[in-house]
């Protein structure tokens, strides 16, 4: 079955502190762990990405932690601010040949506390 | 200079009737996709297109159909409304392989009353 469980549902940071974002899957024909950031109104924006082959992959402010053998991501966000207030998806892409779709989490709902 | 453009934005009609909506891509991708996200905020495919050609339709009510007249356009078509299918939809678009760098449209948010 392919499935992403994404945890928490929603958090609540100070700004300057670090916000967490934890998934998990199911299935091992992945072949690329997005991040997607999404604002109110607007449609979710490639934050990030990463194959299981790297444990880790950062990008500015953002790191992505891969644990292969645990089937587990997390997102991190350091010296978050409140402009990273949005709602946060992780997401699987299977290998090539199944059409390219995203499956998805549930979702965080992030608010930067100024 | 949008991206990838849906119309219309907001769309609000009664229970029973036929709506479309378009979706339009400048980025030159070769794939194409609907995403239904539901008030839980959840994420999921509906189809995605290639150059045309139906790749996935992940068990999609076949009141919904697609159509892809060529590879910058796919638009969506619902008929008979029911009230389940309020929701926001996304048109997506990547290069044939990378649906994992999906660029995704604004959305239309389709309330059925």
């Amino acid at each position: 079955q392919q499935q992403v469980k994404q945890s928490p549902q929603s958090l609540i940071v100070q700004k300057g502190g670090i916000s967490i974002i934890n998934c998990a899957y199911e299935n091992t024909a992945f072949d690329y762990f997005p991040w997607y950031q999404q604002f109110p109104g607007k449609g979710p924006a490639l934050l990030i990405a990463i194959r299981p082959d790297v444990s880790e992959k950062k990008e500015g402010r953002f790191t992505i932690s891969f644990n292969k053998s645990a089937k587990q991501f997390s997102l991190h966000i350091m010296d978050s601010q409140p402009g990273d207030s949005a709602t946060y998806f992780c997401a699987a892409s299977p290998y090539y040949n199944q059409g390219g779709k995203l499956i998805f989490g549930q979702g965080t709902e992030l608010s930067v506390k100024p | 200079d949008t991206a990838v453009s849906q119309t219309p934005k907001y769309l609000v009609t009664q229970m029973g009737n036929d709506k479309s909506i378009k979706c339009e891509q400048n980025l030159g991708h070769d794939t194409m996709y609907w995403y239904k996200q539901d008030s839980k905020k959840f994420l999921k495919i509906m189809f995605s297109y290639n150059n045309k050609e139906l790749i996935i339709n992940e068990t999609v009510p076949n009141r919904f159909s697609p159509k892809s007249p060529d590879k910058a356009h796919l638009n969506l078509h619902i008929n008979s409304l029911e009230l389940g299918d309020s929701a926001v939809y996304f048109c997506a678009s990547s290069h044939r392989g990378q649906g994992f760098e999906a660029f995704f449209g604004q959305g239309t948010r389709l309330t059925v009353v």
